[in-house]
């Protein structure tokens, strides 16, 4: 069985801040996770993917995300938070052998002036 | 631009009336996916097609339902006779292949039903 856990359902930062969006999940097999960006009234856009090789992967827009076994985590970061940025996020999960994903409830960041 | 179009992106409906709504994947895309998300709620899978077959159709509620990707044209997904609780937005998704590749996804069809 595969689930997503988005630990906060609303995040609120200043902006040039840090940003943490965490992200856990459970999966039976190897699995390949994603962070998608929901700006209102729009489709979901790829900020990055994990598919099993490096740990520490680079998305758009200065976002990053480490996968973590140990902890299966997945959380997302950014160093310093811009009012563009504000948005829904979703973490995201497939194994690699299946074609469903699997949505978190999303994150909605809220960045401050 | 090569996105994935879908269309309308809001259509209102009446209960007991049908709602169409159709993607085109992206160029050189044949798996379709469609979602649905409720209000603060994450998407919710619904349907995987590729060319005139549905591969996975689990998320699909039972009764009037339906969806198709033809040969030729769009992939359409149906729904008979709706009701209030079917006013969500419905996101379709393409990619190349079926596993662990990243969903290109539309900006969705919001449907109201009143």
């Amino acid at each position: 069985a595969q689930s997503v856990t988005q630990l906060d359902s609303h995040v609120s930062v200043s902006e040039g801040t840090p940003v943490l969006l965490r992200c856990n999940y459970s999966s039976s097999y190897s699995p390949s996770l994603f962070w998608y960006v929901q700006h209102p009234n729009k489709g979901l856009q790829l900020l990055l993917k994990y598919t099993s090789a490096a740990t520490l992967v680079k998305g758009i827009n200065g976002f990053e995300a480490e996968f973590k076994k140990s902890e299966t985590s997945f959380h997302l970061t950014k160093p310093s938070a811009h009012m563009s940025d504000a948005a829904e996020y979703f973490c995201v999960v497939n194994q690699n052998t299946g074609n469903q994903f699997y949505f978190g409830t999303g994150t909605s960041l809220t960045v401050i002036p | 631009n090569a996105g994935v179009m879908q269309n309308p992106r809001h259509l209102v409906r009446r209960r007991g009336q049908e709602a169409r709504l159709r993607c085109s994947p992206m160029k050189g895309h044949s798996h379709v996916y469609w979602y649905r998300q409720l209000p603060e709620e994450g998407l919710k899978f619904m349907v995987y097609l590729q060319k005139e077959n549905i591969i996975d159709e689990s998320g699909m509620p039972k009764e009037r339902f339906s969806a198709e990707f033809p040969k030729e044209g769009p992939s359409i997904l149906r729904i008979q006779q709706v009701v209030r609780g079917d006013s969500a937005a419905y996101f379709c998704a393409s990619s190349t292949r079926q596993d662990n590749q990243p969903q290109h996804f539309g900006d969705g069809t919001r449907l109201s039903i009143l």
